[in-house]
């Protein structure tokens, strides 16, 4: 089975300051992707970055980046000179790689907090 | 544009009354899925299809139904038989195979009320 823990209720990070979302994983499957994912107070959730088990390098989308440690099984979102628009719930997932759909296991999540 | 639109963004039901939730996805994925959201939590998987005409249980699919009859359609029924019903409700398609990431497409979800 796969598990995802965020430790991190909740975040508060001045505007233009970095802040870093922590994410750790459990799973047995040799291949798996982690992925993040920003839900505003709205209620859709935006796909931010993906990362393969394989990937060499860790993945970067802009301000955001994965810093992927495999040895940890820690997969933390970097965002980069927050901004207002930032602030938002935040989700950790991960899934198998493999044909056929794709299930995602989503972790509790960090409320993100964006200040002035 | 390409995307998922599931409606009612908003429902009220009574007791005792089943509800269909309706998704639709113009993206021509095989994948469709339908997660539950509670406050404070994660999103927890209820059902999921891979192709038209089959489909598995998530992890918490007792007192839910659905259907998957065309490509683009996968309604969810929440049934008298479900304990606590309310929720946040959202869908999702995704690739199937192939070098796709898996990534998830959600839609912008129903909030479901049981007075």
């Amino acid at each position: 089975a796969q598990k995802i823990t965020q430790t991190q209720p909740g975040m508060f990070v001045q505007e233009k300051e970095a802040v870093t979302l922590d994410c750790t994983y459990d799973t047995s499957d040799p291949s798996y992707g982690l992925f993040w994912y920003k839900q505003p107070s709205s209620g859709e959730m935006i796909f931010l970055i993906y990362q393969g088990s394989y990937d060499q390098q860790n993945a970067t989308e802009g301000r955001y980046s994965l810093n992927f440690q495999k040895a940890r099984k820690s997969a933390n979102l970097v965002i980069s000179a927050s901004q207002l628009g930032d602030s938002a719930m935040y989700f950790c997932a991960m899934s198998r790689i493999t044909g056929g759909g794709n299930k995602l296991t989503f972790g509790t999540g960090t409320q993100l907090k964006v200040e002035l | 544009d390409g995307g998922i639109t599931q409606s009612p963004k908003y429902l009220f039901r009574k007791e005792g009354q089943n509800v269909t939730l309706s998704c639709e996805q113009n993206l021509n994925h095989d994948a469709m899925y339908w997660y539950r959201q509670d406050p404070g939590q994660g999103l927890r998987l209820i059902y999921y299809s891979q192709i038209v005409n089959d489909f598995q249980k998530g992890d918490i699919a007792e007192g839910y139904s659905v259907s998957r009859e065309k490509k683009e359609s996968f309604p969810l029924t929440v049934t008298s038989a479900q304990k606590n019903p309310t929720a946040f409700y959202l869908c999702a398609s995704s690739y199937s195979g192939g070098r796709h990431t898996g990534e998830l497409f959600f839609g912008e979800g129903s909030r479901l009320t049981v007075l």
